[in-house]
């Protein structure tokens, strides 16, 4: 099914690890961005992709880092994972011309840290 | 102020009832105007769409946008329990190069 794929589902890490969240999208979006929501923040932008090798910072940055080496794929990597990163992670994937419109949603990775 | 302002509520009303839900933007900018909603554990779903001001319908969800006082309501008829779900606004634009802003949500109970 065409759509946005988030891997892992749930993780749960341990305070100082990395990881990397995967996510793909088959649908040939030009625009992709993460997004943590948490309770009473709503979603909360930390980076996003206009398209392949171009990223920007969102609202919530610190602590996570980007690449887009093609138009399917916008991982987002944990440097040093701290208690403060425990949140729902959200992958979505639009089309520039239709503004918000054609935004699409991964299922989300929960993550926990200890 | 914050770009998007929204009440997360929650909120809980009886089968039967009419609900609304509300945003403020501070972004003069936006031109489209976006509800999502997201079930319990899932991630959010595009449920209406409008661009610039006016009213837009379908079936028992209305969405109002009020440019000039940057208002924009999300209205729900004859509420049922699968309404039962968090509501999200997003206010976008044509501009390149920027991503979808959201409101914090609010969270809908809808009893039998």
């Amino acid at each position: 099914n065409a759509g946005v794929t988030q891997t892992p589902k749930f993780q749960v890490l341990k305070t100082g690890q990395s990881m990397t969240l995967q996510c793909a999208q088959d649908m040939n979006h030009e625009y992709m961005s993460w997004y943590r929501q948490d309770p009473g923040m709503g979603l909360r932008l930390i980076h996003y992709s206009v398209g392949a090798g171009i990223t920007d910072q969102g609202e919530v940055p610190n602590g996570y880092n980007v690449s887009r080496s093609t138009t399917e794929d916008f991982p987002l990597r944990l440097l040093s994972a701290a208690p403060s990163q425990t949140s729902v992670y959200f992958c979505a994937s639009s089309y520039h011309d239709r503004g918000g419109y054609g935004y699409t949603f991964g299922s989300g990775t929960r993550l926990t840290v200890v | 102020q914050k770009e998007v302002e929204q009440d997360p509520g929650p909120l809980s009303v009886p089968e039967g009832a009419i609900v609304s839900l509300n945003c403020t933007y501070s972004n003069s900018a936006f031109q489209y105007f976006m509800w999502y909603r997201q079930y319990s554990r899932k991630g959010p779903e595009l449920l209406m769409y409008t661009y610039s001001s006016g009213n837009k319908e379908d079936g028992r969800f209305t969405a109002q946008v009020d440019k000039s006082s940057k208002y924009i309501s999300l209205f729900i008829r004859d509420s049922q329990p699968s309404d039962s779900a968090t509501y999200l606004c997003a206010p976008g634009s044509n501009q390149a190069g920027t991503a979808l802003i959201f409101g914090k949500g609010t969270t809908l109970s809808v009893s039998s």
